[in-house]
């Protein structure tokens, strides 16, 4: 079985500051996919990245960035220069080959102007 | 290209009875999720579809059942509901099943059980 641990259940910050949500992953499998959503106030998760298991390079998105280390399970994400346009619930996630995908509680963001 | 579309967005149910939720998925897309979502438990993994064949299931009692048509709109229905059935249901797809691909979710229905 999966667990995602997703320590900070909200965070407050003021626009520009630079953020950083936590995601611990746990799992018997060695080989597992992992993920970030985004839900805004709509309802709709939005897609924001997905890595592989075996590929532990971090990856830079605009303003986004994630840092996955497989050796202590964490898949951590960055947010640089926040703008209160970041403001929503982001869930950390993963799942196996059987395509059953697992989500942490998720940690509501607030970014204030 | 359409996203994925679900319907009813809003419904008010009592105890006892029965719903059935819609999900048409992104043009292409043969696998069908669906998740509930509720503040104390977060979001919980139902079930996916894909062919037309229930693939994988989550833990959630007999009363959940689902299908996917041939055209891969999936439905979900709900027997016999209670009051902890109150959830935001989102459904999700991918081109395919299995290891690859990023889910693609709906703006979900929104049900409230009375």
């Amino acid at each position: 079985a999966q667990k995602v641990t997703q320590a900070q259940t909200e965070i407050s910050v003021v626009e520009k500051e630079d953020v950083t949500l936590d995601c611990v992953y746990e799992t018997r499998d060695t080989t597992y996919y992992l993920f970030w959503y985004k839900q805004p106030p709509s309802g709709e998760l939005v897609f924001l990245i997905r890595r592989n298991s075996f590929d532990e390079q971090n990856e830079i998105s605009g303003r986004y960035s994630w840092n996955f280390q497989k050796s202590t399970s964490s898949f951590n994400f960055t947010i640089t220069a926040s703008q209160v346009v970041d403001s929503a619930v982001y869930f950390c996630g993963g799942g196996t080959n059987a395509g059953k995908s697992t989500f942490g509680d998720g940690t509501t963001l607030t970014v204030k102007p | 290209k359409a996203g994925v579309t679900q319907t009813p967005r809003y419904l008010i149910k009592t105890r006892g009875q029965q719903v059935t939720l819609s999900c048409s998925p992104i043009s292409g897309h043969r696998s069908v999720s669906w998740y509930q979502q509720t503040p104390g438990q977060g979001l919980q993994f139902l079930f996916e579809y894909f062919s037309e064949t229930q693939r994988n299931k989550g833990n959630f009692p007999g009363r959940f059942s689902g299908r996917q048509f041939s055209n891969s709109r999936s439905e979900m229905n709900v027997s016999t509901l209670e009051l902890g059935d109150s959830a935001l249901y989102l459904c999700a797809s991918r081109l395919e099943s299995g290891y690859t691909g990023e889910l693609f979710f709906g703006e979900g229905s929104r049900l409230t059980v009375l």
